[in-house]
């Protein structure tokens, strides 16, 4: 039961365009959502998150939307460079219940390359 | 601030072996949590520590997993009588809990590989 997915495997696109990474999902308690960038060999790294009371957060180059009637989140990457290649996971977690602990459900990623 | 720590980096072991891995979070972070990776997938839940009380452990944590966080501070997690199955990386991650913000850091994990 995949509650976050993320249907494209793998993304290109060229340096200085706009790079947009998709990710669904199915679990109606989840109100926080995340982005998470992976290098080989290294964890995850923090990128961006929003909360479900928003429909849009920005940091720099990276802009997260939420749809939440289509349950449905893009990370916008502007300008793209080529140090953005890398494995993008988003991640979702409930901040309601009685153990509103953030634990994280991810998806299965998207690998972005940027050619120069 | 020197991030999540994760020992050792890479582990390889004959089936039927017991490891232990070993997780220093981030200093202030009050929540510790374990995900395990495979290839091609996402971090998957495994277990997470408030302080020192282990609050959840996914069925995925089979009875030969085991994991501690004795002080509140570092963890480790252990594996027993290891499968081939076992094989991915073991990701450690911490939080400080905050109303507002539920981001957690990660360590760079260990590798297990199960010969």
């Amino acid at each position: 039961d995949q509650q976050v997915k993320q249907n494209s495997p793998s993304l290109s696109v060229q340096e200085g365009r706009i790079s947009i990474l998709n990710c669904d999902y199915t679990n109606s308690m989840f109100d926080y959502f995340l982005w998470y960038k992976k290098y080989p060999a290294e964890g995850p790294t923090f990128l961006i998150s929003i909360s479900s009371i928003k429909d849009k957060n920005e940091d720099g180059r990276f802009t997260v939307f939420l749809n939440k009637s289509a349950k449905h989140l893009s990370l916008h990457i502007v300008p793209s460079q080529p140090g953005d290649s890398a494995v993008y996971f988003c991640a979702a977690t409930s901040q309601t219940g009685g153990t509103s602990y953030g634990k994280l459900t991810f998806g299965q990623g998207t690998i972005l390359t940027v050619h120069p | 601030d020197t991030g999540v720590s994760q020992d050792p980096r890479h582990k390889i072991t004959k089936r039927g072996q017991n490891v232990t891995f070993r997780c220093d979070p981030i200093s202030e972070h009050n929540r510790l949590y374990w995900y395990r990776q495979t290839l091609g997938q996402g971090p998957e839940f495994l277990t997470y520590f408030q302080n020192e009380a282990q609050l959840e452990k996914s069925r995925l944590l089979s009875d030969r997993f085991s994991a501690e966080r004795p002080k509140g501070s570092f963890s480790t997690l252990e594996i027993q009588r290891t499968e081939q199955g076992d094989s991915a990386m073991y990701l450690c991650a911490s939080s400080l809990a905050r109303d507002t913000s539920y981001e957690q850091y990660f360590g760079p994990g260990t590798r297990l590989t199960v010969t």
